[in-house]
């Protein structure tokens, strides 16, 4: 299967700050087939990214995707308090599908 | 409204049986792929396996391949995660999803269900 490693572990910035998230794959990701998932404490993931850069429908335009192959990264260009939380990436372009391990981003 | 209603918490003892739900609305369900997703506590994501409605077609994660059964009833817009014997190791959050079209991310997420085994 296609082990997905996201770094770092946990990313401590300030409001107003740049996020930049990481997620490599253990083999190349068939299509760019890679979503990004936001999970505040107590709730269900949230689809953000899809297709790598597509964002999903209501999410703001300051959550940016990009990579291909086995590099991936997700972007968020100044961070709002809501956004902090965990973030997972995950592959579809080879079964079975696979989470990465997740990335906290906290508050400074 | 569009949305996935999962059954509530459950605490069972290791060895008993064990059936969680996820009923569908507001959108059509039988064209649309259902997944289920563990969490364990503190834990990340891990893709368990998923089941389409309209001819009941369903693959597992090899991980759990033989430990679950997925099935659905189309006539109640309902899928299902199963156990025939639980492990304290199955003490999770469990979500189900929904399938995004013709590709294997979700875009539509239950509330999850807590299942704990303790004995």
């Amino acid at each position: 299967e296609n082990v997905l490693t996201q770094s770092p572990g946990t990313l401590s910035l300030s409001p107003g700050e740049r996020a930049t998230l990481s997620c490599r794959a253990s083999q190349s990701v068939t299509g760019s087939y890679l979503a990004w998932y936001q999970q505040k404490p107590g709730q269900a993931p949230r689809l953000l990214m899809y297709h790598a850069s597509s964002r999903a429908t209501g999410i703001p335009d300051r959550f940016s995707g990009s990579g291909s192959g086995t590099d991936f990264t997700l972007t968020i260009s100044r961070l709002e308090p809501e956004d902090f939380a965990v973030y997972y990436c995950q592959q579809y372009g080879s079964s079975p599908a696979t989470f990465g391990q997740g990335t906290k981003v906290e508050i400074k | 409204e569009v949305q996935l209603v999962q059954s509530g918490v459950e605490v069972k003892k290791p060895g008993e049986s064990l059936k969680i739900s996820c009923k569908a609305s507001g959108y059509n369900f039988s064209p649309y792929w259902i997944g289920w997703v563990r969490q364990m506590p503190g834990k990340g994501l891990e893709w368990m396996g998923i089941i389409y409605p309209g001819d009941s077609d369903t693959r597992y994660s090899p991980s759990f391949q033989g430990q679950v059964t997925i099935s659905a009833d189309k006539s109640t817009s309902t899928a299902y995660l199963q156990w025939s014997s639980l492990k304290a190791s199955d003490t999770a959050m469990y979500y189900c999803a929904r399938r995004a079209g013709a590709y294997w991310y979700f875009d539509l997420w239950g509330r999850g269900t807590l299942v704990i085994v303790s004995s």
